[in-house]
């Protein structure tokens, strides 16, 4: 059974760094691509960007200048880093794992989320 | 980036009621097309994938069709527990973008 788990602050300072971590359990994480995605209160979804277990990785160029995503060399875990945070990076932040099917990706596996409150 | 833009942004039904709900893709995506199902506090549920692949477990009265830029999703017979908040996603390029979201109400 595939788990993934967000842990990290709840609580930010406008203008630091944001970090969370993704702890992947019941499958390797050395065969797949691993997203970050968030998700304002009440808005929509926001793909933030994902890393490959070779340590490549694709941002949305939105937040581009600010996402660093790592995965460890023990490969049990993938990591976030968004700095200059502001209000606007209020969210539920997601870990998720992107599976293919005939070479179209999908979100099949997911945390539950952590919602992360950048304020003073 | 390829826009998704699904219609409408939310709806009243009753169960037992056929509901539809529209994605466009601002450039062509081929099936490169995902719908979730996502309920108050919880992360998504994938339903949907490749446009119209049927994830096991999921009802059948769950569809998917469309190819190229225009998708929909269909519940046949609406139940208490779809009621909830419907996404599509494209996976064609990055960045991998959602629709705004669909909020299928109790009418």
């Amino acid at each position: 059974q595939v788990q993934l788990q967000e842990s990290g602050p709840g609580l930010v300072k406008p203008s630091e760094t944001l970090s969370l971590t993704c702890t992947v359990s019941g499958d390797s994480i050395s065969r797949y691509y691993w997203n970050w995605i968030r998700q304002p209160p009440g808005k929509g979804l926001e793909w933030i960007g994902h890393i490959y277990y070779s340590g490549s990785t694709n941002y949305n160029p939105s937040l581009k200048s600010r996402v660093t995503i790592s995965i460890d060399t023990s490969k049990t875990h993938f990591s976030l880093k968004l700095n200059s945070v502001t209000a606007a990076d209020t969210a539920v932040y997601y870990c998720a794992r992107q599976s293919s099917a005939w070479g179209m990706d999908y979100f099949y596996y997911w945390g539950q989320g952590t919602l992360v409150t950048v304020s003073s | 980036d390829i826009q998704m833009t699904q219609s409408p942004s939310s709806l009243s039904a009753s169960a037992g009621d056929r509901v539809t709900i529209a994605c466009r893709a601002s450039h062509s995506i081929s099936s490169y097309l995902n719908w979730y199902q996502q309920k108050p506090g919880k992360a998504p549920k994938l339903l949907i994938y490749a446009a119209s692949s049927l994830q096991s477990e999921v009802p059948s009265r769950f569809s998917g069709s469309g190819s190229g830029t225009d998708f929909t999703l269909t519940i046949s017979s609406l139940q208490p527990e779809d009621f909830a908040t419907y996404y599509c996603q494209q996976s064609y390029s990055p960045p991998l973008t959602f629709g705004g979201g669909t909020k299928v109400e109790i009418k």
